[in-house]
């Protein structure tokens, strides 16, 4: 059975750009939630989103968005990029996105200069 | 407000040994933890999980222990192996709210088992 699937492994963007980054979840896992991990904060919380609805969402700015498709693929987006959105971003699949087991993908790290 | 705490930053322990990693919590909502170990530039790696109503699960090598009167939860790894070697977190959530998807994590240890 297929792990998580992110795209691109490794990104750089300028400050100002836009990024879109991917994630397939394991198949028949319809939670996708999104986290940031820096190493001054560790890992936050974005988003998650099930069943193409977004359930819930963490302290970040409106620039940070996202969507999940009816095959539960989901994208983030991350508009006006500032230094410090430099990070790794991950995402991890569940069944339900409640009291289950959430499997990671491998990351996206995405530095902006 | 860190809601879920590793307090031992590293942690450093003999082939064949014990390894016990520790976590603790402030937020009694929580009720589902999980474990997970991280090497660099990597997602972490699901171990292990237990619900708030038991006080232990274990899975080979690893069992948790959950201590809710307490709001600690400890990893322990027997025997530890070099292969161990890694950073490792631990995570909570209400599982009975609307805390959809969301793992707090704490700041993770860096554990080293030394051949």
């Amino acid at each position: 059975k297929a792990g998580v699937t992110q795209t691109p492994r490794y990104l750089i963007k300028t400050r100002g750009q836009q990024v879109t980054l991917s994630c397939s979840p394991i198949s028949g896992h319809r939670s996708v939630s999104w986290y940031q991990q820096t190493p001054g904060q560790g890992l936050q919380f974005l988003f998650e989103y099930f069943s193409e609805t977004q359930r819930n969402k963490g302290n970040f700015p409106g620039r940070f968005s996202g969507r999940q498709f009816s095959n539960s693929r989901s994208e983030m987006n991350v508009s006006t990029l500032e230094l410090g959105d430099s990070a790794l971003y991950l995402c991890a699949s569940s069944l339900t996105g409640v009291n289950t087991e959430a499997f990671f993908g491998q990351g996206t790290r995405l530095t902006v200069v | 407000d860190q809601q879920v705490k590793q307090n031992s930053p590293s942690l450093s322990v003999q082939e064949g040994r014990i390894s016990i990693l520790n976590c603790d919590y402030t937020n009694s909502m929580f009720d589902y933890f999980l474990w997970y170990k991280k090497y660099p530039a990597e997602g972490p790696t699901f171990l292990i999980s237990i619900s708030s109503i038991k006080d232990k699960n274990e899975d080979g090598r690893f069992t948790v222990f959950l201590n809710k009167s307490a709001k600690h939860l400890s990893l322990h790894i027997v025997p530890s192996q070099p292969g161990d070697s890694a950073v490792y977190f631990c995570a909570a959530i209400n599982a009975g709210g609307t805390s959809y998807g969301k793992l707090t994590f704490g700041q993770g240890t860096i554990l080293t088992v030394h051949p």
